[in-house]
């Protein structure tokens, strides 16, 4: 499969836990997305890569939450001390440079904060 | 105000029917627009870009209206296998490449 793929795709953890979720885009994309999606709600965008820089993260919802892509490669999103209101659906998406409109998703990382 | 707002329905139809949904947006700096589906609980998938012009792509045609700040999407002759949300997605030009989604719009198609 040569997808976006995510992992993990599911994580329970208590509240105040640290969780990592790492994504791997379609290798030949240079661009990389994160965005959360909660329950009846579209996907809101958290930040975004192109190659290993990161050009947009003023849309990360916290301090809390920190994200990489080291080698412009696989990407980590992690939220520290989490909340109960973290929980949600967290997107990847993946793109060409030149190819603004079509985002491949992976299939998301659902997180629950117990 | 979102910035792209959706009526999230649900919108109940039975097979064969026209279906229309509207979405608006409100920063008027807007530079791309989409319509993406969204199958439960599955990721969601590109389904059409939005032309000034307008387009179709078989049972599905997309309008833009930009001096409204609105765009449609008509999907004509329903299948039940149309049954998903369907959402507005807008690029904004004094927001890189960041695309903004609506919260979708909910089709349920019935025999």
């Amino acid at each position: 499969d040569t997808g976006v793929s995510q992992d993990p795709r599911h994580k329970i953890t208590k509240r105040g836990q640290n969780v990592t979720f790492r994504c791997d885009p379609i290798s030949e994309h240079n661009r990389l997305y994160w965005y959360r999606q909660t329950l009846g709600q579209g996907p809101e965008f958290l930040t975004y890569f192109q190659n290993e820089a990161q050009l947009e993260k003023s849309r990360l919802l916290s301090d809390r939450f920190s994200a990489e892509r080291p080698k412009g490669s696989f990407s980590t999103l992690e939220i520290q001390r989490t909340e109960q209101g973290d929980s949600a659906m967290y997107l990847c998406a993946s793109s060409f440079f030149l190819n603004t409109g079509e985002l491949f998703f992976g299939e998301g990382s659902r997180l629950t904060v117990l | 105000r979102k910035e792209v707002e959706q009526d999230p329905g649900p919108f109940n139809v039975p097979e064969g029917a026209t279906v229309a949904f509207n979405c608006t947006y409100s920063n008027s700096a807007s530079q791309s627009f989409f319509w993406y589906r969204q199958d439960c609980r599955k990721e969601p998938k590109l389904l059409m870009s939005v032309y000034s012009s307008g387009n179709e792509d078989g049972r599905f045609t997309a309008q833009l209206n930009r001096a409204s700040q609105y765009i449609s999407l008509l999907i004509r002759d329903s299948k039940l296998s149309d049954s998903a949300t369907y959402l507005c997605v807008v690029t904004f030009n004094n927001a890189g490449n960041m695309l903004t989604f609506g919260g979708g719009t909910r089709l349920m198609v019935k025999p």
